[in-house]
C-alpha cells in the first residue's frame, strides 16, 4: 500500500513551458486535492475533485487545470508556467470530505525560471 | 468564511519542556479542527482532529489539543518536548458542511500559516 504518490519529485521549468504533475492513490478514496505551499503562506487549495470525472476550483485556481479521468489519479497541469508558480505542490486524498483525515503525498518541488 | 491564525511562526523549547502551539479560528458554523505535522522534505501527517465529540483530543506522539468554543481556540500541547518533535505544525479548519447536507457546502480545509518548532538539547 503506497498511499499517495506524486510524480515528479523535482522539476525546473522555463517561463512559458507546460507540464503535468501526476498524483496517484491506492486507497480507493473518492476525494482528491491539489495544494501549493509557499513560505509563510501555509497550504492553499488549488483544485479538488469529489469523484471520478469531477473537478472544482479551490482558493487559487488561476493558471492551473486538472483532470480526474480515473478514480485513483488526479493530474495538475500548468499550460504556461510563470515564476509565480514556483512552489511545492502537494496532492492529498480522503475517503470522506472534511471531517476525515486527508492523506498527503510527499510533494513536488517546482521551480520556474 | 473560515480562517485560522497561528500565533508565532517559530517557537523554540528546551528538550523536556512543555510544548504549546497556539491556534485560533473563525467559522460561521461549528467547525472541524485539525493539527498536521510536516517533517522536513515530507508531506503533512495528521496529528489529531476535533469533530464535535470530546473537547480534549489526544493524538499521536503524545500531543493533545483542547477545543474551547468560547475562546475560538484549539491549542496544541505536549508535556515534554523531544528532539524528534522538531517540525512545522499546521492548524486547519473546515466548516464541516458537504453539498449533500447543505446544497452549498465547502470541501475546503483552511490552513494556518504554520509554526516551526525547534527543540533545543
Amino acid at each position: 500500500n503506497a498511499g499517495v504518490t506524486q510524480t515528479p519529485k523535482f522539476r525546473v521549468l522555463k517561463t512559458g513551458q507546460s507540464m503535468t504533475l501526476l498524483c496517484a492513490q491506492d486507497m480507493n478514496h473518492e476525494y482528491m486535492y491539489w495544494y501549493r505551499q509557499d513560505p509563510g503562506m501555509g497550504l492553499r487549495l488549488i483544485h479538488y475533485s469529489v469523484g471520478e470525472g469531477t473537478t472544482a476550483k479551490g482558493e487559487v485556481p488561476d493558471g492551473y487545470n486538472v483532470s480526474r479521468l480515473k478514480k485513483q489519479n488526479f493530474l495538475l497541469g500548468l499550460e504556461s508556467a510563470a515564476p509565480s508558480q514556483t512552489s511545492v505542490y502537494f496532492c492529498a486524498s480522503s475517503y470522506y470530505p472534511l471531517s476525515y483525515e486527508q492523506y498527503f503525498g510527499p510533494g513536488t518541488r517546482l521551480t520556474v525560471t | 468564511a473560515q480562517s485560522v491564525t497561528q500565533l508565532g511562526s517559530h517557537v523554540s523549547v528546551s528538550e523536556g519542556a512543555l510544548v504549546l502551539l497556539r491556534c485560533n479560528y473563525s467559522s460561521s458554523v461549528p467547525p472541524y479542527l485539525f493539527w498536521y505535522v510536516q517533517y522536513p522534505n515530507q508531506g503533512l501527517q495528521l496529528l489529531l482532529k476535533y469533530t464535535s465529540a470530546a473537547t480534549l483530543v489526544k493524538g499521536i506522539n503524545g500531543f493533545e489539543a483542547e477545543f474551547k468554543k468560547s475562546e475560538t481556540s484549539f491549542h496544541l500541547t505536549k508535556p515534554s518536548a523531544h528532539m524528534s518533535d522538531a517540525a512545522e505544525y499546521f492548524c486547519a479548519v473546515s466548516d464541516g458542511r458537504t453539498r449533500a447536507h447543505s446544497g452549498a457546502g465547502s470541501y475546503q480545509l483552511t490552513f494556518g500559516k504554520g509554526t516551526k518548532l525547534s527543540v533545543i538539547p
